[in-house]
């Protein structure tokens, strides 16, 4: 069955940058587009980004471009999200999303991960 | 495109009729809207994609409607395990995701 498993929680100090991994199985990986959302403490959900897992190319939410890399390994079929110079704000849970287009729902999620910029 | 949900919170009871609203501050490209679900420490569960259509697995009592700039979902008869936290999100320019509705029991 599709799977979409993300690497653990990590704990950043302010400045340094974080790599959060989506391990995907069940389904052709490159026929598909993965998005990656966060979501703050007790807030609602902000798009982050979007990579073709085919071509590779990526597309970014104006408030990350500088910041945010996104990249896939074909050979294992996961899919990375980097985030540079983090700062108290960045601290949230990372999802992965999976969609088959670029105009369709987010119709499968990894479990999230827990990134704490703390000092 | 903005998206601004009401109410911010809805206090029903099981059984009842939920009503939740999603307003565009543009009309949103081919319906192109998206609900979803999210329950404490989980990941959002995609429940209604293309305003109407109901996502594999979903229960028949969710339902969605609307089109341009009003979107609405509906849940017919409110089980317990429908309480939860509903998100509309927009996908036809960019993505925007509306701050959400907490459906809490009365």
């Amino acid at each position: 069955q599709v799977q979409l498993v993300q690497s653990g929680a990590e704990v950043k100090k302010p400045g340094a940058s974080v790599k959060v991994s989506c391990k995907t199985s069940g389904f052709s990986f490159s026929n598909y587009f993965m998005h990656w959302v966060r979501q703050a403490p007790g807030q609602g959900l902000e798009w982050m980004g979007i990579i073709d897992l085919g071509g590779g190319s990526t597309r970014y939410a104006q408030k990350f471009q500088g910041r945010v890399t996104m990249t896939r390994d074909t050979s294992t079929t996961t899919v990375y999200m980097e985030l540079s110079r983090l700062r108290s704000e960045d601290t949230a849970v990372y999802y992965c999303a999976r969609v088959r287009s670029l105009r369709r729902a987010f119709d499968m999620w990894g479990q999230g991960t827990m990134v704490t910029v703390s000092s | 495109i903005v998206l601004t949900q009401s109410p911010g919170t809805l206090s029903l009871s099981p059984g009842e009729r939920a009503t939740l609203s999603c307003r565009a501050s543009q009309p949103v490209s081919n319906n192109y809207l998206a609900w979803y679900q999210q329950k404490p420490g989980q990941a959002p569960r995609l429940l209604i994609y293309d305003a109407s259509g109901r996502a594999t697995g979903v229960p028949d009592r969710f339902s969605g409607s609307g089109s341009g700039t009003d979107f609405t979902l509906t849940i017919s008869r409110l089980e317990p395990e429908d309480f939860a936290v509903y998100y509309c999100q927009q996908y036809g320019s960019s993505y925007t995701f509306g701050q959400g509705t907490k459906l809490e029991i009365k």
